[in-house]
């Protein structure tokens, strides 16, 4: 059965710090994997990474994954209170979208 | 470039109806996929659409249908509401042609669902 699995479910930092979201998944057919952002509203999209290996950035987000272990990162550096959100990862096969239950990250100041 | 659309945005109902939930995609997106998200199950999905065609479906009972039209737009029929409906309905479209390569899934703001 496919799944995806993330953690920590939830995490509090304050502003400033580091955080590394985690994924891991087992999906058939498996082939990118997707990162998303969601506050009170729809998800938003941050990132997809196809190929082992090569970190992606935007700003002070980055994402790397791994094909032979199954897993992939998100880093936020220097938080900032607008990244309170739920961080979501989804394995994609073959356009269907396998989300994991989300980690839910506050940024106090 | 406008982004996913979905009407209408909040919608109740009462055990027994049906309802019915419009996407516009993206413009030049043919593929529309559906999700359901509940604070119990996450984000879950229903099926995929492209080119008029139900691509992919996840497991979710025969009440749960879509369609998609010759404009790429898509709805998405639930009948027989049972109070478990009660969701955040999602639609999302993408580039992703037939056998093609991955891309990435825009969503639309939702439909909110409450069943009662």
């Amino acid at each position: 059965e496919d799944k995806v699995v993330q953690s920590p479910l939830s995490l509090v930092v304050h502003e400033g710090d580091t955080v590394t979201l985690n994924c891991s998944y087992e999906v058939t057919n498996f082939r990118s994997l997707l990162w998303y952002k969601q506050e009170k509203k729809a998800p938003t999209f941050l990132f997809m990474l196809t190929s082992s290996g090569i970190e992606k950035k935007s700003g002070r987000l980055s994402s790397i994954l791994d094909k032979k272990e199954l897993f992939s990162i998100l880093n936020i550096t220097a938080t900032q209170t607008g990244d309170s959100a739920v961080y979501l990862c989804a394995a994609e096969g073959w356009g269907k979208l396998q989300f994991g239950a989300g980690t839910q990250v506050v940024v106090t100041p | 470039k406008a982004g996913v659309t979905q009407t209408p945005r909040y919608l109740i109902k009462t055990r027994g109806q049906q309802v019915t939930l419009s996407c516009s995609p993206i413009s030049g997106h043919r593929s529309v996929s559906w999700y359901q998200q509940t604070p119990g199950q996450g984000l879950q999905f229903l099926f995929e659409y492209f080119s008029e065609t139900q691509r992919n479906k996840g497991n979710f009972p025969g009440r749960f249908s879509g369609r998609q039209f010759s404009n790429s737009r898509s709805e998405m029929n639930v009948s027989t509401l049972e109070l478990g409906d009660s969701a955040l309905y999602l639609c999302a479209s993408s580039l992703r042609a037939s056998g093609g390569p991955s891309y990435e899934q825009y969503f639309g703001p939702g439909t909110r669902l409450t069943v009662t």
